[in-house]
Order: structure tokens, then sequence, then C-alpha cells
């Protein structure tokens, strides 16, 4: 089953409103969990990890009034992205880090991705 | 800069043939790799890790790591058309660092 829940699926907005995307981890506590982008037929862009507790580390080029990351529990972590325009819409998915025993760095899984589209 | 290199494909096979996918990654100091598989217009699923030098085997998939040669490789055995996807490798070089990505490649099992 999933082992990350991610919020919603698809949303399409009008430009210059805020859209929020939540990542959960379901069976586990995450300290810290990652967006990332991705365009159509491109690799995946990370954006940022988010840490409990803590402000989020924004990857280089990356706006961060821009997305706002919020991680305030260690099962929740939000993505807003503020005053969207069209080029913001893309494929936004988070992840989060499991460890189990025999892994010390964790294994990375993927929420199902947020298709956003902004008009 | 870390890398993670992947064939830039795409990788064709017959179905019921052997998919090899070749990743191969720069930091010496690299601790674990992952397969993770992405069809179209869905996020990435792990589908094999491997921390250590040798063959791993799950069902169909055996991933083979060869650190000396900072190498890592996925073996699709009777590949099946739902398996054409796009194939991510990925690798962590410690605890508290980031996954890295390859860009991916995509196979294409012809029914």
């Amino acid at each position: 089953g999933a082992v990350v829940s991610q919020h919603p699926s698809r949303v399409i907005c009008k430009s210059g409103t805020s859209v929020k995307i939540e990542c959960r981890s379901l069976d586990f506590q995450a300290t810290t969990m990652f967006w990332y982008r991705q365009f159509p037929k491109k690799s995946l862009m990370l954006m940022a990890t988010s840490n409990e507790g803590s402000k989020a580390t924004y990857e280089q080029g990356v706006e961060k009034d821009k997305f706002l990351i919020n991680h305030a529990s260690l099962t929740l972590s939000t993505l807003t992205v503020t005053s969207a325009h069209p080029e913001d819409s893309s494929f936004y998915i988070c992840s989060a880090r499991r460890f189990t025993s025999g892994a010390n760095t964790g294994e990375l899984f993927f929420g199902e991705g947020s298709r956003l589209t902004v008009l | 800069q870390k890398e993670v290199e992947q064939n830039s494909g795409p990788l064709s096979v017959p179905e019921g043939a052997i998919a090899s996918l070749n990743c191969t990654y720069s930091d010496r100091g690299s601790q674990s790799f992952f397969w993770y598989r992405q069809y179209s217009g869905k996020s990435p699923e792990l589908i094999m890790s491997i921390y250590s030098n040798g063959d791993k085997e799950d069902g169909r998939f055996t991933a083979q790591l060869n650190k000396a040669s900072q190498y890592v490789s996925l073996l699709i055995r009777d590949s099946q058309p739902s398996d054409s996807a796009t194939y991510l490798c990925a690798v962590i070089g410690g605890a508290n660092s980031k996954l890295t990505f390859g860009k991916g490649i995509t196979l294409s099992v012809r029914p």
C-alpha cells in the first residue's frame, strides 16, 4: 500500500491565486521530506528539503517566497505555491525517507504527485 | 558535483527478453542505490534498493552493484509490456545526503 500520501492529485487554479499541496507519511515519522518538480518528459528536479520544526532548505534557483514549505509535524509537510502563474504549471511530487534496519540511509518513497495547472 | 549517469535510451526489447539497464555514479562514497520505475504521468515507484556489492534478486528484477567500478544495473527477466516505463537510477551518499537521480531511461517492451 501507499507509504506516502499526497493531496490533491490535480488542481486547476486561476493566475494569482495560491495553492497548497499536502504530503503525509502514512506509517512512519519523517523528519525530512523532499519536494520535487517535474516537467513533461523531463527528469525530477529537487526543489527543497523540508525539515520538521525548522526552515526548509531550498535548492539554487528556487524562490523560497514563491514556494512556501511548512513541516509542522513528523508526518506532514505542505507546499504552497503563492501567486501562481502559468509557468508554475507542473507535476509536483513529495517524498519522505523511511529508515529500516539494514538501510542506514533509508529508502525514499514518493507521494502520488500533484498536477498543477494555472490558467 | 555528484553525478549519476544512465544510458540515454530509449531501450526496446521484445516480450520475454531480458532488459538490462545500466547506471554509473561519480561519488565513490555513495552508500545506497535505488531503482525507481515511473509510468507516464505518475510519480516514481521504488522497485529495488541495494547497499552491498553483488546481486539482489526480487522476482523478475535483479539489481547488481559493483562499488569498485561505481556501477549499478537492473536486469528485468521475462520482460512484459507492463514493464514499459521510465527507469530512474538513484544514489545516496550518506545518511544525511540527498538522493541524486539519473535522467532515466525509457524502456519499451514490444508484444
